[in-house]
């Protein structure tokens, strides 16, 4: 059975850089791409970025670029990402999720039960 | 384009047909898939590809595409499908992913 697990919640001030994790299990780490989604409170889900733990391939939302960093450590089927420069508009739920790309479609069967992430000074 | 576009909020009386949509330029090209998402949960993959439903997923749940549309079926809906739902695809490029703004699903 795949579970993703992600860390806890945090707080955190504005300016800081936050990490959140996400280890996996059940399946083949390096077999599928990892991604991450953003849901800020009463907003819908917007798509952060990807990597693929295979080569370390990422591709990120372009609104993010330059403070978004996805990382894939394979010795421990974990997966981070790292936001930097914090600002409140970055509290969020951010999840991990994935599942199978094909030429035609991408789509994520398997997700995290989220990360709760509150920015306030 | 780099959007998927989906109406805000839409209502079905209890057992009844309810289609949710989804439009974009790159669906010309991609399949979107779906998600439903109760309050408090993460989102749960209903239909991927040309029309597929993950195990556990009640049959009641169709999708399908014409152009740059999108749909979501719910063929007989039930209380337990009010939610708030999501279709997914890449963009035009092919490279990045999109989500769209989500529907609100109200069951009457």
């Amino acid at each position: 059975e795949v579970h993703l697990v992600q860390s806890g919640a945090e707080v955190t001030k504005p300016g800081t850089t936050l990490r959140i994790s996400c280890k996996v299990s059940g399946y083949t780490f390096t077999d599928y791409y990892m991604h991450w989604v953003q849901q800020a409170p009463g907003k819908g889900l917007e798509w952060m970025g990807l990597i693929d733990p295979d080569d370390g391939e990422t591709r990120h939302a372009e609104k993010l670029q330059g403070r978004v960093t996805m990382t894939a450590d394979t010795s421990t089927d974990t997966a981070y990402m790292e936001l930097s420069s914090l600002r409140s508009e970055d509290s969020a739920v951010y999840y991990c999720a994935t599942g199978f790309c094909s030429r035609t479609s991408c789509y994520f069967e398997y997700w995290g039960q989220g990360t709760l992430v509150t920015v306030s000074s | 384009s780099s959007e998927l576009t989906q109406e805000p909020a839409v209502s079905v009386a209890l057992g009844q047909t309810v289609r949710i949509t989804c439009q974009g330029d790159s669906l010309r090209i991609y399949y979107a898939a779906w998600y439903q998402q109760k309050p408090g949960q993460a989102p749960v993959l209903v239909i991927y590809g040309r029309n597929h439903r993950p195990s556990g997923i009640p049959d009641r749940f169709s999708g399908s595409s014409s152009g740059s549309t999108a749909s979501l079926t719910i063929t007989g809906a039930q209380a337990e499908d009010e939610a708030d739902y999501y279709c997914n695809s890449r963009d035009s490029s092919g490279n990045l992913l999109l989500f769209g703004g989500g529907t609100k699903l109200t069951v009457l």
